[in-house]
């Protein structure tokens, strides 16, 4: 199953420790994304990538941190200064939206997800 | 900042009925607008999305229509079936520095067989 792939599905942070999210894709995208979905809040960015060794903060990325050292792979870390970090984490890319390729460009392909909870 | 606004949060309709779910958008230079299916602890799926070059689309049951003048688009589902109960997310992509998605809220729609 070729495209997004998100690990582990599950997991679980104790108080005061950091966690990395996993984000591998093998489709060629320039772009990575990094969002936070709660209950009714909507998709919201926490950190974005256009290139390799270079990325972005987004709408709530405090508590955050991001690496790009591979085209393929942008991994998440939740540090134990994000005090609300239950949620459902997304990471998603697409092509470079500097690239003028229509009807390609923007669109966003999801991984499956990670559960984040705090014990 | 910029902002997409979705309408409403929740829909419920009997089988066979429509659904129409309604967005708004700030941003003036926005210029792509998907349309995303989400099912309970699914990734969200990609299932229309539209140019502002065009004012509306069609693929078999789902239409998406856009208003660039009142900077609104919907998302129009006819003969819905059980299968079409998720939450559903409308988004505008902006040209600026960041070059991304913002997202709405979601709406969730039931369908009662």
């Amino acid at each position: 199953d070729g495209g997004i792939t998100q690990s582990p599905k599950y997991l679980f942070r104790k108080e005061g420790q950091n966690v990395t999210l996993s984000c591998e894709q093998n489709l060629n995208h320039d772009a990575m994304y990094w969002y936070r979905q709660d209950p009714g809040q909507g998709l919201r960015l926490i950190y974005y990538s256009q290139i390799v060794n270079d990325f972005q903060k987004g709408d709530i990325a405090e508590g955050y941190s991001v690496s790009r050292e591979k085209k393929e792979s942008f991994p998440l870390t939740v540090t134990s200064a994000q005090k609300n970090p239950t949620a459902f984490y997304l990471c998603a890319s697409n092509y470079n939206g500097e690239r003028q390729v229509e009807a390609t460009n923007e669109k966003l392909f999801f991984g499956s997800g990670t559960q984040l909870s705090v014990l | 900042g910029e902002n997409v606004e979705q309408h409403p949060s929740t829909l419920s309709v009997q089988e066979g009925d429509s659904a129409v779910i309604k967005c708004t958008y700030s941003d003036s230079a926005s210029n792509y607008f998907p349309w995303y299916k989400q099912e309970l602890g699914k990734r969200p799926q990609l299932i229309i999305d539209i140019r502002s070059n065009v004012g509306e689309k069609k693929d078999q049951r789902i239409a998406v229509t856009l208003n660039k003048t009142a900077k609104h688009f919907s998302l129009h589902i006819t003969e819905t079936q059980p299968e079409d109960s998720a939450v559903y997310f409308c988004a505008a992509h902006y040209g600026g520095s960041q070059g991304n998605l913002i997202f709405g809220k979601g709406t969730k729609l039931s369908v009662k067989p």
